[in-house]
């Protein structure tokens, strides 16, 4: 069972938005702004989407954006693409034992 | 453009040893924390271990602990991974990463599976 609690999969039609939440507890996601974002294609590595909660690197389109409220994260895909269609998986900083935690990762399908 | 390149991954036995190797480029290596990252098949990613620029720190996830160990060679753009009694269990493929200022990891290698079975 993964630490940060994503949903596993969901979908939506190109051109809509879709939001993706990432939930976990004060000791990560809400208690620190180091909560990540990446997409990942399948039997391909991991890309950065967001980082600090809200960031997007060089070369990442505006079509995607971060946000939190408490415990819980959301990546919102607006103006969904067919290449969108990928696993997405959250990240933040914990002070538990382990320095990075996960979510589950959510598969988008677009319809 | 930054690159990371795995090496070293295969099929090994129960309680052998594995040493996996990712060779840096595209960016002053000696200045960034990096970090091992894996995935077992069909599976999440979970956090493996991190080593400081200079090598002087080093952390990993409580189920390697004792077992792996995570070493650096600046002088050749390089990090390693020893992994040794290797159980099922670390089947996985695992990807070297740059670790950001923000606990993110902003690239990653193209990974190195790693098949424990007998």
């Amino acid at each position: 069972q993964s630490a940060l609690t994503q949903p596993a999969s969901v979908s939506g039609s190109p051109g809509q938005s879709i939001t993706i939440s990432c939930t976990g507890t004060s000791s990560d996601v809400g208690g620190y702004n180091y909560v990540s974002w990446y997409q990942q294609y399948p039997g391909k590595a991991p890309k950065l989407m967001i980082y600090e909660v809200s960031n997007r690197p060089s070369g990442v389109s505006n079509r995607f954006s971060g946000s939190k409220s408490g415990n819980t994260a959301s990546l919102t895909i607006s103006g969904l693409q067919a290449e969108d269609e990928a696993d997405y998986y959250c990240s933040s900083y914990t002070t538990t034992s382990t320095y990075v935690v996960f979510g589950g990762g959510t598969k988008l399908t677009v319809l | 453009e930054v690159q990371l390149v795995e090496s070293g991954g295969g099929l090994v036995q129960p309680g052998g040893s594995l040493r996996l190797s990712c060779a840096a480029s595209g960016f002053t290596f000696s200045t960034y924390w990096m970090s091992w990252v894996r995935q077992a098949p069909g599976k999440g990613l979970e956090w493996v271990a991190n080593i400081k620029h200079d090598g002087s720190e080093k952390y990993y996830v409580d189920s390697v602990k004792g077992r792996f160990t995570m070493s650096r060679d600046n002088a050749k753009n390089s990090l390693y991974l020893q992994m040794s009694t290797l159980r099922a269990e670390d089947t996985a493929v695992y990807y070297c990463a740059r670790l950001g200022d923000y606990a993110d990891f902003d690239y990653w290698g193209q990974g190195s599976l790693v098949i424990v079975s007998s």
